[in-house]
């Protein structure tokens, strides 16, 4: 049983440019959620989709949008990047709120 | 403000050597407090869900406890398998299903 996948694992992107980040949640889960983890930090909430809507938002700019699809994968695009992005990007699936498994995450360099 | 810290920040045992880690938690409506634990590079993996003080879980070397204000995550001699950050996540009332993370303890066992 595959767990959640991301990709790309990793990406190096200039300052200005955007960026799609890919998840794949655990079989069965309908929920995807999105966090940054800079090195040696805790997670913070991005966003977490349900039912292809964005059903809750943590405190990021609008630069950070995302999608779900019919079959409950997920992206998180990032645009006009800045070097502050540069972090971890984990996604966590989950089935409403239970069972919340994480993937092993982008990481993201901005230069 | 509603937070999470942990302590202390970086913990180095040697096997065998028992420890205690903490993490406290401001927040108004605790639905529950959860331990990951993340090795490098990869995304957190599941530990222990607590819910209400008092109650207790064990996994092997690994023992959660929950008050009302904090949690400790007992390890009970420790191998150098058990080298990780450990990070201590709450999910409240005011954050609907999302997760509030701590900054993690990096444990390190010393063989």
């Amino acid at each position: 049983d595959a767990g959640v996948t991301q990709s790309p694992t990793h990406l190096i992107k200039t300052r200005g440019q955007q960026v799609t980040l890919r998840c794949s949640p655990k079989s069965g889960h309908d929920t995807v959620s999105w966090y940054q983890q800079a090195l040696g930090q805790g997670p913070q909430f991005i966003f977490q989709y349900y039912e292809e809507e964005e059903r809750q938002r943590g405190n990021f700019p609008d630069r950070f949008s995302g999608h779900q699809f019919p079959n409950y994968s997920s992206e998180l695009n990032v645009n006009a990047l800045l070097l502050g992005d540069s972090a971890l990007y984990l996604c966590a699936s989950s089935l409403g709120s239970h069972g919340y498994t994480f993937g092993s995450g982008t990481r993201l360099t901005v230069v | 403000e509603d937070q999470v810290t942990q302590s202390p920040e970086a913990l180095r045992l040697q096997e065998g050597e028992s420890s205690s880690l903490n993490c406290s938690y401001t927040v108004s409506g605790l639905r529950g407090l959860f331990w990951y634990r993340q090795d490098p590079g990869k995304g957190p993996e599941f530990l222990f869900t607590l819910y209400s003080a008092g109650e207790e879980k064990e996994k092997e070397r690994l023992k959660a406890t929950l008050t009302k204000k904090e949690s400790f995550l007992h390890i009970t001699a420790p191998k150098p398998e058990d080298s990780a950050t450990y990070l201590c996540a709450v999910q409240a009332e005011n954050y609907g299903q999302n997760f509030v993370f701590g900054p993690g303890t990096r444990l390190s066992v010393l063989p």
